[in-house]
């Protein structure tokens, strides 16, 4: 059971570059989410997604999107990469949205420049 | 917006000495959740709690719930360097975490 794969698990863009973040999930899981971890920030909701064609903002969604087509897969989108972009990105997933632990994949260290 | 703080940022002790790591909430919270990250890790799911002044025990590490659900704290009785990482609070369905408390545990 592989769980929550992210893939790439390390990245370097440069600034106005775009890519694609990638997540996937084994479990069946409704819900997903993207989180970033910045030092002395803790973990900020990005988006999440309740169900399959269900999207919805967090708490930093600028400068992201994403989709949630298959019920398996949650990609997130940065459009036009920036310094402040810099970061770990993780991404989880929970049986629902409340009431649920999180899984965790194992992250993305991103690094604009 | 609603914010979980989390106290102290940083906490090191010597092995064997008690630590304790605090999430306060500025509202009521329907639950919350606790969560370890090891040194160049990911977050790791430990417990939950639902119901008011609840107290949920894990071998050495103590969780309680306080009475308004407001606030939450976490306990560890005699730390081991197997405890050494950051511990998260996240409240109201994962969507607010605390910024964290990193436990350094000195042999």
């Amino acid at each position: 059971n592989a769980g929550v794969t992210q893939t790439p698990k390390f990245q370097v863009l440069k600034t106005g570059q775009s890519m694609t973040l990638q997540c996937a999930q084994d479990m069946n899981h409704e819900y997903m989410s993207w989180y970033r971890q910045d030092p002395g920030m803790g973990l900020r909701l990005i988006h999440y997604s309740v169900g399959a064609g269900i999207t919805d903002q967090g708490e930093v969604p600028n400068g992201y999107n994403v989709s949630r087509s298959t019920t398996e897969d949650f990609p997130l989108r940065l459009l036009s990469a920036a310094p402040s972009q810099t970061s770990v990105y993780f991404c989880a997933s929970s049986q629902t949205e409340y009431n649920s632990p999180l899984h965790f994949g194992n992250g993305t260290r991103l690094t604009v420049t | 917006g609603q914010q979980v703080m989390q106290i102290p940022q940083y906490q090191h002790v010597q092995e064997g000495e008690d630590f304790t790591t605090y999430c306060n909430s500025s509202t009521t919270l329907s639950n919350i959740q606790w969560y370890k990250q090891r040194p160049g890790g990911h977050p790791v799911f430990l417990i939950q709690l639902v119901k008011s002044g609840e107290v949920k025990k894990q071998k050495r590490l103590t969780f309680q719930f306080g009475e308004a659900k407001k606030n939450s704290s976490l306990h560890i009785t005699a730390t081991q360097t197997t405890d050494v990482g950051t511990y998260f609070c996240a409240g109201q369905g994962k969507f607010y975490f605390g910024s964290g408390t990193k436990l350094n545990v000195k042999p």
